[in-house]
């Protein structure tokens, strides 16, 4: 089984939809999330990190569910900016190396 | 501050070939990575480095070899390059290993060989 799992799309939605995407991990011991993301051909950017209360960033709403070792990622009023691959990252702790364990990315196209 | 800055963006070469991917920091960071991506499979990591001095072999370290001679540079080297090492390759950093705090990413090496 895969550290990190993502639906990889392509979610196609129109402006001002709400989308979200939802990513599992199979160490249930992980310590840290973030959702990076990816515009083509560019280097992936923190989006935000996950805490285990939940946070939000205007749009954007991060949620972690431990028990169903989970995060997922909300986003409100879609704007043809959003139009990206987005990744899932994972933090397992004591993991070797520091290493972090990235999703393959989903893809998101929103349309005028 | 630039964050994490790789030389160069683009680069061709033939097989065999040998080249030096730069990466530096100004964030005063202590771990730094390098990171090959390729369509269809993700970020995959080639070598980690925590600290000034030290470095460790990731996911996928044969054909390349590195250096952190400081705490500001990071260098991937590929000695004897191959098709198969076609890829776009990334440096980035981040806080500590243990302190849960994000990467942050260089631009990106984008690297064809023929």
């Amino acid at each position: 089984r895969k550290e990190v799992e993502q639906d990889p799309g392509p979610f196609n939605v129109p402006e001002g939809a709400t989308v979200a995407f939802n990513c599992t991990y199979s160490n249930s011991a992980s310590q840290s999330f973030f959702w990076y993301r990816q515009d083509c051909r560019k280097e992936p950017k923190l989006l935000m990190s996950v805490y285990s209360s939940g946070n939000e960033d205007g749009r954007f709403t991060a949620q972690l569910n431990r028990a169903s070792q989970y995060i997922s990622l909300l986003i409100r009023d879609s704007k043809l900016s959003d139009s990206a691959t987005y990744l899932c990252v994972v933090n397992p702790r004591g993991s070797t190396l520091g290493r972090l364990y990235f999703g393959r990315g989903t893809q998101l196209t929103v349309w005028p | 501050n630039a964050g994490v800055t790789q030389t160069p963006k683009f680069q061709v070469l033939k097989t065999g070939q040998s080249m030096t991917l730069q990466c530096a920091q100004d964030m005063n960071h202590n771990s730094m990575y390098w990171y090959r991506q390729d369509p269809g499979m993700g970020l995959r990591l080639i070598y980690y480095s925590a600290s000034e001095g030290t470095t460790d072999k990731g996911e996928v370290p044969n054909g390349y070899n590195v250096s952190r001679l400081n705490k500001r540079e990071f260098s991937l080297r590929l000695e004897s390059a191959a098709p198969s090492q076609t890829s776009v390759y990334f440096c980035a950093n981040r806080e500590g290993s243990e302190s849960g705090s994000p990467l942050h990413f260089g631009n990106g090496t984008r690297l064809t060989v023929t």
